[in-house]
């Protein structure tokens, strides 16, 4: 079946290092590959996607490459701020099994000024 | 526009009672997601509802029933509450289920505390 996996957290890094969440999948088909956050409170916003191997997604400063190859997705800042502070949540959609997403553990992240 | 509605946003029930959660999709939107959020972990898909029919339904067992309205919106019931039912419980709405419509958006959540 389908399945996502997220290096386990929590990360704590200090303002304006660079970030990296891996994220590796198993799918059939060809999914869609998907980066929520979640903020403390709140429910989960879409922060990137890619549709198709070699894609990239990118959005705020964050970017995520479809590497079929490796079944992987993973999450990339160049410089980190306080407000980046939330839970990444790697997704997969396999529209062979319908519109379900399945989502990965998700990986605290803090930032620290 | 007006993203997700979710409704309501915290409910604390007893063990044993029933419970009824409420979602609106953004307006357009005829696909209605539902997904069981516990703490700590990734949310677990539980139905998705597109125009009034159910297209697919999660590993969760028959105590959990939802159904889709004529507007699109949309109810997720709970019978029999247990303990293990207590987690965020969201709701994410889109175009369609396939093509470029497949994108979901989330609301907010029910917080659902069962005691």
């Amino acid at each position: 079946g389908n399945s996502v996996t997220q290096m386990e957290g929590p990360v704590t890094l200090s303002e304006e290092a660079f970030l990296t969440i891996n994220c590796t999948y198993t799918a059939t088909g060809y999914p869609s590959l998907f980066w929520y956050v979640q903020y403390p409170g709140e429910g989960l916003q879409l922060l990137l996607k890619a549709t198709k191997a070699d894609d990239k997604g990118s959005n705020k400063g964050f970017e995520a490459t479809y590497r079929k190859e490796t079944t992987s997705f993973h999450l990339e800042k160049g410089s980190v701020q306080v407000s980046d502070s939330a839970v990444y949540f790697c997704a997969l959609n396999s529209l062979e099994y319908g519109n379900k997403l399945v989502f990965g553990a998700g990986t605290i992240l803090r930032v620290k000024s | 526009d007006a993203g997700v509605t979710q409704s309501p946003t915290h409910l604390i029930k007893t063990r044993g009672q029933q419970v009824t959660l409420r979602c609106s999709p953004i307006s357009g939107h005829k696909s209605v997601s539902w997904y069981q959020q516990v703490l700590g972990q990734g949310p677990q898909f539980i139905f998705q509802y597109y125009e009034k029919e159910e297209r697919g339904r999660g590993n969760f067992p028959d105590r959990f029933s939802a159904r889709q309205f004529p507007n699109y919106s949309s109810e997720l019931n709970v019978n029999a509450l247990l303990l293990g039912d207590s987690a965020l419980y969201l709701c994410a709405s889109s175009g369609g289920t396939g093509g470029s419509s497949y994108e979901q958006y989330f609301g907010p959540g029910t917080r659902l505390t069962v005691t």
